[in-house]
């Protein structure tokens, strides 16, 4: 069955330091999508991106984020310059849209430690 | 806006014991999407189920089922004979069109022996 992956599954970084989480969507999905869930608390919505653009995004995902679909299999998330409150698992999500289902399938996700 | 609420932040019970987790839900929309997800230790997010807001039919999956109420805006998650592999952190989530999804706060589910 198809999935989501997701690399590294652990990564840990200085403040100020920039880290690029890695997806891999499901091959015949159109819309991708990041997450994340600090420690103990609920998953959070950052941005949704279609047809190579930016769809929606969350006050979250602020001038330190961004996305990219550089070929045509990865989809990554930037941090510019990681704060400490950057620390969280960050999931990636993919759909395809053209079924009438919507769901979104989860990666495994990727947490981030920043120190 | 939507939202998602999720009042009981913790449910501990013994094996075997039935517990229904509660999920209410608010939206302008007419359609929309609601889901739940298991979160066990691990990390992942594992789809249980989805529900389209033009069926209200519970739905049943073996000791899973789910109590979809538009009148009160709730779609409450049953778990009958529980068993400890079902401790985990439980999430209710909406969806509404091409958007992104709104999580509650999840319950924790504690399954003793």
């Amino acid at each position: 069955e198809p999935e989501v992956t997701q690399t590294p599954s652990h990564q840990v970084t200085q403040m100020g330091q920039e880290v690029i989480l890695r997806c891999v969507p499901i091959s015949n999905h159109l819309y991708f999508y990041w997450y994340r869930q600090i420690l103990g608390q609920k998953v959070e919505f950052l941005v949704s991106f279609y047809n190579n653009e930016i769809s929606e995004k969350s006050e979250i995902f602020d001038d330190q984020f961004s996305v990219e679909r550089p070929d045509g299999s990865n989809f990554t998330l930037k941090i510019r310059s990681t704060k400490l409150e950057d620390s969280a698992m960050y999931f990636c999500a993919s759909s395809d849209e053209g079924q009438l289902s919507y769901e979104q399938y989860f990666g495994p996700g990727t947490r981030l430690t920043v120190t | 806006a939507q939202k998602v609420t999720q009042a009981q932040t913790e449910i501990s019970v013994v094996e075997k014991e039935d517990v229904t987790l509660d999920c209410v839900y608010e939206t302008r929309d007419t359609t929309y999407y609601l889901f739940w997800y298991k979160q066990p230790p691990s990390g992942e997010l594992v789809f249980l189920i989805r529900r389209n807001s033009f069926d209200e039919q519970n739905e049943i999956s073996g000791r899973y089922s789910w109590n979809f109420q538009k009148s009160t805006s709730s779609f409450n998650f049953t778990i009958t004979a529980s068993q400890v592999v079902d401790s985990a952190v439980y999430f209710c989530a909406l969806k509404t069109g091409f958007q992104k999804l709104v999580f509650g706060t999840g319950t924790r589910l504690l399954v003793s022996p």
